[in-house]
């Protein structure tokens, strides 16, 4: 699977657009963007996933960039809930459940 | 909630000692995946087990070991305990090893090796 790069941690003040960027530009094809995000002491939880489109979940928002090199995820409105480790991961779907899931970005809503 | 419980949450063993962490996956799910998170780094895969057979496994050495059951509940066993092995383990499940890939995660049994 491809590896993502994400910047370590950002900011963003309750109420706001969070934008967590994360570059992939060695993803393949088949891989998918993935996004999860874990707050603390908790298990992982899904955001939402896209291969080239973007989507729209009742969570957040999937940017692709048409050469699929880049990615933003974006929760339109943050809360202070939203504090969390947020990790992006390529991977071919249909492989199993064995997901890269680096260090990942570590979001602080400020109220 | 998920739907996926971990036990015990939290415990403590020595060096060489062995551990059985357990987990009851979401109703209907019939693939486990176990995880394993350092303080500080993301989790890392350990292997998953798809209708009682392991199916994938990540770069953990043997003495990493599971079963699931017909229930799709499953155990991961830790043999000879390192230090390094302190974690937070997590158990995941879905409902078929070739989905689109959103799982659910537990809560995590937090070792502590002394």
């Amino acid at each position: 699977d491809a590896k993502t790069t994400q910047p370590p941690s950002m900011d963003c003040a309750e109420g706001r657009a969070a934008n967590l960027p994360c570059n992939h530009s060695t993803i393949s094809g088949n891989e998918y963007v993935y996004w999860y995000r874990q707050i603390h002491s908790q298990g992982p939880q899904y955001i939402i996933h896209g291969l080239k489109n973007n989507e729209t979940n009742e969570m957040a928002s999937l940017i692709i960039t048409e050469d699929r090199k880049s990615s933003t995820l974006i929760l339109p409105h943050a809360t202070l809930r939203d504090t969390a480790v947020y990790y992006c991961i390529v991977r071919v779907v249909h492989t199993g459940n064995q997901f890269y899931f680096g260090t990942g970005t570590s979001l602080t809503v400020i109220p | 909630e998920t739907g996926v419980t971990q036990s015990p949450t939290h415990l403590i063993k020595t060096r060489g000692q062995q551990v059985t962490l357990r987990c009851s996956s979401q109703s209907g799910h019939n693939t486990v995946s176990w995880y394993q998170q350092a303080l500080g780094q993301g989790p890392q895969f350990i292997f998953q087990y798809y209708r009682e057979e392991e199916n994938g496994r990540g770069n953990f050495p043997p003495r990493f070991s599971g079963l699931q059951f017909p229930n799709y509940s499953s155990e991961l066993n830790v043999n000879a305990l390192e230090l390094d092995d302190s974690a937070l383990y997590l158990c995941a499940s879905n409902r078929d090893a070739s989905n689109t890939g959103e799982l659910f995660f537990g809560e995590g049994s937090r070792l502590t090796v002394l």
